[in-house]
């Protein structure tokens, strides 16, 4: 069950530069796209989010951008900084109460 | 900041045993949650919870598994003999579930060893 794919397990950027996450998703019922960021031993906290009637939201640092055409979302951190560092999953769901389907993740690293 | 909440952080237990994981929802939230993730897989749905009852739920969430919101505070996955493959982290989620509000936030997991 590959609903939601992030190919790419590890980027490094250095920091201040801009970090792109990329996700892909087969199942075209989806309509809510969320980004969590991950520290091992500890739960997935909530970045930022976007609906299917959008195709781009910002938070700061952060900005997603959904390509509903393509079933592709980005994540943008700019500057990226080095408590960045985390895993980053990308979640979608069908509804606003539904279930959410992860990716597989994509191990951050920022270096100085 | 209202957190999701989530005790115990780990338990051991013993196969065969009964254990139960307890988390506290964010107060005005109605929709909660459980996932898990088996060490180095991703995180994977179980079960969702909505006006006292079970809204939808997983293939893994079988009659070994089960919920409660026993008050108006607690939220509960109980877990009737673990197994092997049950060892993994345990996260409780909770939502508002409405165009406003359909962020899940999750607690810090609870860290399920069966042994």
């Amino acid at each position: 069950d590959q609903q939601v794919k992030q190919n790419s397990p590890s980027l490094s950027v250095q920091e201040g530069r801009i970090s792109i996450l990329n996700c892909d998703y087969t199942n075209s019922m989806f309509d809510y796209f969320l980004w969590y960021k991950k520290y091992p031993a500890e739960g997935p906290t909530f970045l930022i989010s976007i609906s299917s009637i959008k195709d781009k939201n910002e938070d700061g640092r952060f900005t997603v951008f959904l390509n509903k055409s393509a079933k592709h979302l980005s994540l943008h951190i700019v500057p990226s900084q080095p408590g960045d560092s985390a895993v980053y999953f990308c979640a979608a769901s069908t509804g606003t109460a539904s279930k959410l389907t992860f990716g597989t993740g994509t191990r951050l690293q920022v270096t100085l | 900041e209202p957190e999701v909440t989530q005790t115990p952080s780990h338990q051991v237990t013993q196969m065969g045993q009964e254990v139960i994981l307890r988390c506290v929802p964010i107060s005005n939230h109605l929709y909660f949650y459980w996932y898990r993730q088996i060490l180095g897989q991703k995180v994977e749905f179980l079960v969702s919870f909505y006006n006292n009852e079970i809204s939808e739920k997983s293939e893994i969430f079988d009659d070994q598994f089960s919920v409660e919101r026993p008050d108006g505070s607690n939220f509960t996955l109980k877990i009737r003999s673990t197994k092997l493959e049950d060892s993994a982290m345990y996260f409780c989620a909770s939502s508002e579930g409405n165009y406003q509000g359909y962020e899940q936030y999750f607690g810090p997991g609870t860290r399920l060893t069966v042994t």
